[in-house]
């Protein structure tokens, strides 16, 4: 079956860092997703990671280890408009995303 | 970049009554669609895949003659709640793959709120 797991809540400081982790367990995995999401908005794409490593993005950067089953997100230089859900998806066999519950992240001056 | 298009964006309906919420890919042709349901402070469930063409495939525990879902073309799907209640009240959101992007082509839309009074 699909299991996705990630932490409810962490805060954390505007100008710090934050590391967001995810671990996930799916078949046919094609894919590890982070989005992120305002409250009563749709989900709009972070990154995208299929091999293991490290991709960076400007402030966010994405890990993924395939044979451990987990990634994380870390977003640095914390502003006050990244407070939001971070969703893990992992793709897996039909193009399906499975979502996380989602981390809701509040930073704090 | 991939854009879908999603309307209404909110709805208020009276028990009993059916509401349908259309997707639309505008500058891609998408083969497969999705539909997710979203609780407050809850993650996205997925519903069901939509298929241009063919029968939409829905996940176990999603009623089909409830949640009816029609691929007629390639840009756009359509979700229909039939005899709405109380408890389907949500937000509803579509999503698209741009099948020219391989894997990183999926695309929301901006979501639909439904209340049911």
């Amino acid at each position: 079956g699909q299991n996705i797991d990630q932490p409810t809540e962490m805060t954390a400081t505007e100008g710090a860092i934050v590391q967001i982790n995810c671990t996930y367990q799916t078949s046919g995995f094609n894919g590890l997703f982070w989005y992120q999401q305002h409250a009563g908005e749709a989900p709009t794409f972070l990154s995208y990671n299929v091999l293991d490593g490290l991709e960076e993005k400007g402030r966010f950067s994405s890990f993924l280890s395939r044979s451990k089953g987990y990634s994380y997100l870390l977003l640095k230089e914390l502003q006050m408009k990244d407070s939001a859900s971070y969703l893990c998806a992992a793709g897996g066999g039909g193009n399906k995303l499975t979502f996380g519950t989602g981390t809701q992240l509040k930073v704090e001056l | 970049g991939a854009v879908v298009s999603q309307h209404p964006s909110r709805v208020i309906c009276k028990s009993g009554t059916s509401v349908k919420i259309e997707c639309r890919s505008l500058d891609f042709q998408a083969t497969t669609m999705f539909w997710y349901r979203q609780f407050p402070k809850q993650s996205l469930m997925l519903m069901a895949t939509s298929n241009e063409g063919s029968k939409a495939t829905y996940e176990q525990g999603v009623e089909k003659d409830k949640f009816l879902i029609n691929h007629a073309s390639l840009t756009l799907s359509t979700l229909t709640v039939t005899s709405a209640h109380p408890e389907d009240s949500s937000f509803y959101i579509c999503s698209a793959r741009d099948n020219s992007l391989y894997n990183y082509g999926y695309t929301f839309g901006s979501g639909t709120r439904l209340t049911v009074v």
